[in-house]
């Protein structure tokens, strides 16, 4: 599966859009991109995924570019309650049976 | 549903004892997979079961780990004997189908001393 580098930590006002990169540019033509978060102390929680098109569902917004190499993650009213690790993840596997976890982002969500 | 349920959330052993750790999937979900998370060496996939079976136990780091799922409802990881580098949180998770949705529980907080 190829890998995927991510900023380390940011921040972003309450109430504003947080723009999450990942760079992916191994990836090959059956791979996915995954996006989970993970709340201080919780489990990992699924947000998204896609695999060259845009997604959007109730939770945020996926925007790949069209060489597929980069990603983006859109929180497009981010809250305290999102400040969490965010982890971009590429697999060729359908399932969480091969996700493999980095260091992921840490954002911070300020009042 | 209540989600993934695992216990203990908290727990610490001596060195040399064994532990187990318990996992209750969601009711209907065929897929379970236990994760270990450390500092070192961040989420890692233990194992994984399809419909009570184990599948691929290729993440398991030693013989001294192992696990089973007695039915739909539950399943277990053991460790015998434990060492202080077992000291991690362990996540059960489970999953309808062969899908990239996984729901992850709580946690169990292991510290062996």
């Amino acid at each position: 599966d190829a890998k995927t580098t991510q900023p380390p930590s940011m921040d972003c006002a309450e109430g504003r859009a947080a723009n999450l990169p990942c760079n992916h540019s191994t990836i090959s033509g059956n791979e996915y991109v995954y996006w989970y978060r993970q709340i201080h102390s919780q489990g990992p929680q699924y947000i998204i995924h896609g695999l060259k098109n845009n997604e959007t569902n109730e939770m945020a917004s996926l925007i790949i570019t069209e060489d597929r190499k980069s990603s983006t993650l859109i929180l497009p009213h981010a809250t305290l309650r999102d400040t969490a690790v965010y982890y971009c993840i590429v697999s060729s596997s359908g399932s969480a049976r091969q996700l493999t976890f980095g260091s992921g982002t840490q954002l911070t969500v300020l009042p | 549903d209540a989600g993934v349920i695992q216990s203990p959330r908290h727990e610490v052993t001596e060195m040399g004892q064994e532990v187990t750790l318990r996992c209750k999937p969601i009711s209907g979900h065929d897929y379970l997979f236990w994760y270990r998370q450390t500092m070192m060496r961040g989420l890692e996939l233990l194992i994984y079961f399809n419909n009570n079976v184990p599948i691929d136990d290729s993440g398991m780091p030693e013989d001294r780990f192992s696990a089973k799922m007695p039915n739909a409802s539950f399943s277990t990881l053991k460790i015998q004997p434990s060492e202080p580098r077992d000291s991690a949180v362990y996540f059960c998770a489970s999953s309808l189908g062969w899908v990239p949705e996984a729901f992850f529980g709580q946690g169990t907080r292991l510290t062996v001393v």
